[in-house]
Parts: C-alpha cells; sequence; structure tokens
C-alpha cells in the first residue's frame, strides 16, 4: 500500500521547537507536501519537498530524504495559532496529482 | 482565503436522498479534486479532473459522480445517501494535473441523517 504514518499526537511549548515526523512507501515517490489544518477548517499549504534536504520558509522548515522514505516539519518559535493538525501528503506517480493524506499530528502549544 | 469557492457550506439531509455539491477553482486553474475527511479515516481522495476530462480516481463509490464543466467549476453529486457519508467534502485546486501545490476550498459539511 501506500501507507503514511505520523504521530497522532505532540505537545510542544510556546516558544519552543518541535519536529513532526513523517515516512513514507518509497517506491513510486513523486513528491512530498505539509499542510496545517485548524479544525473544521480547509487545509493550507505549507511546504513541498521533492528532493533531498532542508527547504526552509520563516520558522516552518521541511527536510526530505527520499532514499529513506523520510520527512519531518520543523516548527520554530512556536505559538499559540501554531496548535493544529500538520498533515503529511505524498503524490506518487501514476495517480494523476492525487495527495495520499497520512491521518495528521494533532500539535498543540502550550504556554 | 485560497481563492477556491464551495457551496453550499453546510447540508443536511436524509439517508436516501441525493445532493450536489459545487467548487469554482482559483483564477487560471485548470486542475480540481474532491476529497472527503470523515472523523476515523482522515483525507480521502475522490477524484480529479483536468480541463474538463477526468484524470485519476480514487476510492470514489459508484453512488458518487463528479463532473468539471467548460468554466472550469466542478460538481459533486452524492445518490442514496447512507450515516456514514457524513463527512467534510473539500475540493482543492491547481494549475496543471501533474503540478505541485493544492489549494483547499472551506469544504461542505455533510449530515446525513
Amino acid at each position: 500500500g501506500q501507507n503514511i504514518d505520523q504521530p497522532t499526537e505532540m505537545t510542544a511549548t510556546e516558544g519552543a521547537i518541535v519536529q513532526i515526523n513523517c515516512t513514507y512507501q518509497t517506491s513510486g515517490f513523486n513528491g512530498l507536501f505539509w499542510y496545517q489544518q485548524h479544525a473544521g477548517e480547509a487545509p493550507t499549504f505549507l511546504s513541498y519537498n521533492v528532493l533531498d534536504g532542508l527547504e526552509e520558509k520563516g520558522r516552518f522548515s521541511s527536510f526530505l530524504s527520499r532514499s529513506k522514505g523520510y520527512s519531518y516539519l520543523l516548527l520554530k518559535e512556536l505559538q499559540m495559532k501554531d496548535s493544529a493538525s500538520y498533515l503529511c501528503a505524498v503524490s506518487f506517480t501514476g495517480g494523476g496529482n492525487k495527495l495520499t493524506f497520512g491521518t495528521g499530528t494533532q500539535l498543540k502549544v502550550e504556554l | 482565503d485560497s481563492g477556491v469557492t464551495q457551496t453550499p457550506k453546510h447540508l443536511i439531509t436524509a439517508t436516501g436522498q441525493r445532493v450536489t455539491l459545487r467548487c469554482s477553482p482559483r483564477s487560471g486553474d485548470l486542475s480540481v479534486y474532491w476529497y472527503q475527511q470523515s472523523l476515523d479515516q482522515g483525507l480521502q481522495f475522490l477524484i480529479q479532473y483536468y480541463n474538463g476530462e477526468e484524470r485519476a480516481k480514487g476510492n470514489i463509490l459508484e453512488r458518487f459522480s463528479a463532473q468539471q464543466f467548460p468554466d472550469l467549476h466542478s460538481e459533486l453529486n452524492l445518490s442514496s445517501l447512507e450515516l456514514g457519508d457524513s463527512a467534510l467534502y473539500f475540493c482543492a485546486s491547481s494549475v496543471m494535473g501533474h503540478t505541485y501545490e493544492q489549494y483547499f476550498g472551506p469544504g461542505t459539511r455533510l449530515t446525513v441523517t
């Protein structure tokens, strides 16, 4: 199958750094995306990785290792508004551009 | 605001009924995707259209169908509704059929009673 695995929940402190991991099946890999979703709202695009390495965008960075089938999303200087679900999604070849989503990591930021 | 619009925002209907959900993509986007999000299953891909043609299909039930019109808006038709069809239905769009970021609309919350 095309299982995508990420932790169900994480808790972190305001101002800290948190890393959310994602693993996926490497066969047919065509790109990896991270989305943020607040409860009841639409997912919003955060980052895209297709080559190995780190992509930095403000407080958010995303890393990819294609050979290991591994990615992480790094959130720095956490704010209360970062409390949300973070979705790892992969595009596989042969499927148009459909995204296969993980079940999401619910991040809670505490004072 | 992603630029993708969906109507209606909420829909409550009874089992056995049929409903139509509507999506307008971002200006310039040719590709439209439909996803279903239920509490126990996460976001599931249903179907993709690119410039009016079906491009990819996920685990879409036979009771569900979709189409993309010449003006690029799309409709998802759900028939013979069951309680288990209650979910958030998202539409997303992207510029091309094989490109990168997909931008999601606000969703339609369907409740089947």
